[in-house]
C-alpha cells in the first residue's frame, strides 16, 4: 500500500525557516518524480514544486523560487521542502504527492499527474 | 492566462448530471492533457479523472472528462450524497513552465 507521511509543519515567525518531510512507503520511491501541492485555509490548490526521480530536474512555483528548495533522498524514501523567508500568505496545508512518471531519465511534468497524496503538514506562520 | 477557471458551484438532486467546466487558455489546456482532482471535506485531495477522460482505479465511471481546444469539462452522472465536495482541475502550463490548478467548483447534493 502506498503511504505517504509528512512532516515538519508547525507555527514560525516571519522571515523564519521550515523544513517539511515525506515518508513514503509501499513503492518504489527512487523511480518516481514527487512534488509538493499546498492550500491556504479555506482556498484552492496551489502547486509548489516539482522533483524528478534522480534530482535531475526540479520545477518551482514563482510563489517558490529562491526562497523553497525541494530535495529528496532515495535511499531514505524522503522528499524534502526546505522552506526559507516565510511570509504570512506561505500558511497552509502541505502536500506531498507522488506523481505518475516513473522513470530515471527525461521528466515530462506535462504528461503526469498525481496519483497518492498525503495527508498533509500544517504550516502557520504569524508572529 | 495563467489561471483555470472554474465555477464557483454547482448542485444537483440525487441521480441527476452535473457538468463542470474549466476554462484556460493554448498555454495550458490547448496543449496539454487535464486531470481532475476530488477533494472531501478535511481530506486530502484525491485523483478522479487523469489525460483527459481516464479513470484510475476504483473511481466509478459516473464521473467522466473531456477536453475540447482551451477548456476542460468534468461530468458527474447519477449524482449521490458522497459526491459532495470540491472538484479541481489541473494542467501544466507551457509559458510558465508550472502547474496550474483551477480555482475549485463546490458540488452540492441538494
Amino acid at each position: 500500500e502506498v503511504q505517504l507521511v509528512e512532516s515538519g509543519g508547525g507555527l514560525v515567525k516571519p522571515g523564519g525557516s521550515l523544513r517539511l518531510s515525506c515518508a513514503a512507503s509501499g513503492f518504489s520511491f527512487s523511480t518516481y518524480s514527487m512534488n509538493w501541492v499546498r492550500q491556504a485555509p479555506g482556498q484552492g490548490l496551489e502547486w509548489v514544486a516539482s522533483i524528478s526521480s534522480s534530482s535531475t530536474y526540479t520545477y518551482y512555483a514563482d510563489s517558490a523560487k529562491v526562497r523553497f528548495i525541494i530535495s529528496r533522498d532515495n535511499a531514505k524514501n524522503s522528499l524534502i521542502l526546505q522552506m526559507d523567508s516565510l511570509r504570512a500568505e506561505d500558511t497552509g496545508i502541505y502536500y506531498c504527492t507522488r506523481d505518475s512518471f516513473q522513470g530515471s531519465g527525461n521528466y515530462f511534468p506535462d504528461q503526469s499527474h498525481y496519483d497518492y497524496w498525503g495527508q498533509g503538514t500544517l504550516v502557520t506562520v504569524s508572529s | 492566462q495563467s489561471v483555470l477557471t472554474q465555477p464557483p458551484s454547482a448542485s444537483g438532486t440525487p441521480g441527476q448530471r452535473v457538468t463542470i467546466s474549466c476554462s484556460g487558455s493554448s498555454s495550458n489546456i490547448g496543449s496539454n492533457i487535464v486531470n481532475w482532482y476530488q477533494q472531501r471535506p478535511g481530506t486530502a485531495p484525491k485523483l478522479l479523472i487523469y489525460s483527459d477522460n481516464q479513470w484510475p482505479s476504483g473511481v466509478p465511471d459516473r464521473f467522466s472528462g473531456s477536453r475540447s481546444g482551451t477548456s476542460a469539462s468534468l461530468a458527474i452522472s447519477g449524482l449521490q450524497s458522497e459526491d459532495e465536495a470540491n472538484y479541481y482541475c489541473a494542467a501544466w502550463d507551457d509559458s510558465v513552465h508550472g502547474l496550474l490548478f483551477g480555482t475549485g467548483t463546490k458540488v452540492t447534493v441538494l
